[in-house]
């Protein structure tokens, strides 16, 4: 059973320019969170989706945006990339309608320079 | 604001010993606690977690320990071992029974000497 897959794995974009990052939830889940992780920080939540749509949002700017596939895999766009954009980006996925942890995927490593 | 906090930044057990790393929050809408650990170059992985309507659990060598009163938790590791030296997040969710966002703290980096 492969868990939580995420690509890249690492990204190197330029001051400006927009990325897509890639995530596919663990078998058997519908909702999938993303996360940013700054060096020396924990994960921070960005967003959440369920059932194709933004269930939850934390404390990021419109720059960020993302989209939940009917086979329940996601992206998250980041647009106007700034260089404090740099950080680990997580996924992670759940069952909505069981209260279980969240499992998580390796992370993208993205660079802004 | 930071509603979860870890505010020792670094840990340094024997081999054998315990590892108590702690966590206070100020939220009180939290009721789901976690404890994730993360290695370099991989994503967090789930150890253990607590609704808030017990005080302990406990799984094999950890157990996480929960005081509302004091908005406290704890995760002791015994007998700590080499492997176990990674970092340790702690992290809430107000959860209603359903999925929801996580809160984390800042980490803690536990590093299990022979």
């Amino acid at each position: 059973d492969a868990g939580v897959t995420q690509s890249p794995t690492h990204l190197i974009k330029t001051r400006g320019q927009q990325v897509t990052l890639r995530c596919s939830p663990k078998s058997g889940h519908d909702t999938v969170s993303w996360y940013q992780q700054a060096l020396g920080q924990g994960p921070q939540f960005i967003f959440q989706y369920y059932e194709e749509e933004e269930r939850q949002r934390g404390n990021f700017p419109d720059r960020f945006s993302g989209h939940q596939f009917p086979n329940y895999s996601s992206e998250l766009n980041v647009n106007a990339l700034l260089l404090g954009d740099s950080a680990l980006y997580l996924c992670a996925s759940q069952k909505m309608d069981m209260n279980t942890e969240a499992f998580f995927g390796q992370g993208t490593r993205l660079t802004v320079v | 604001d930071q509603q979860v906090k870890q505010n020792s930044p670094s840990l340094s057990v024997q081999e054998g010993r315990i590892s108590i790393l702690n966590c206070d929050y100020t939220n009180s809408m939290f009721d789901y606690f976690l404890w994730y650990k993360k290695y370099p170059a991989e994503g967090p992985t789930f150890l253990i977690s607590i609704s808030s309507i017990k005080d302990k659990n406990e799984d094999g060598r950890f157990t996480v320990f929960l005081n509302k009163s004091a908005k406290h938790l704890s995760l002791h590791i015994v007998p700590s071992q080499p492997g176990d030296s990674a970092v340790y997040f702690c992290a809430a969710e107000g959860n209603s029974g359903t999925a929801s966002k996580l809160t984390f703290g800042t980490g803690t980096r536990l590093q299990v000497t022979l």
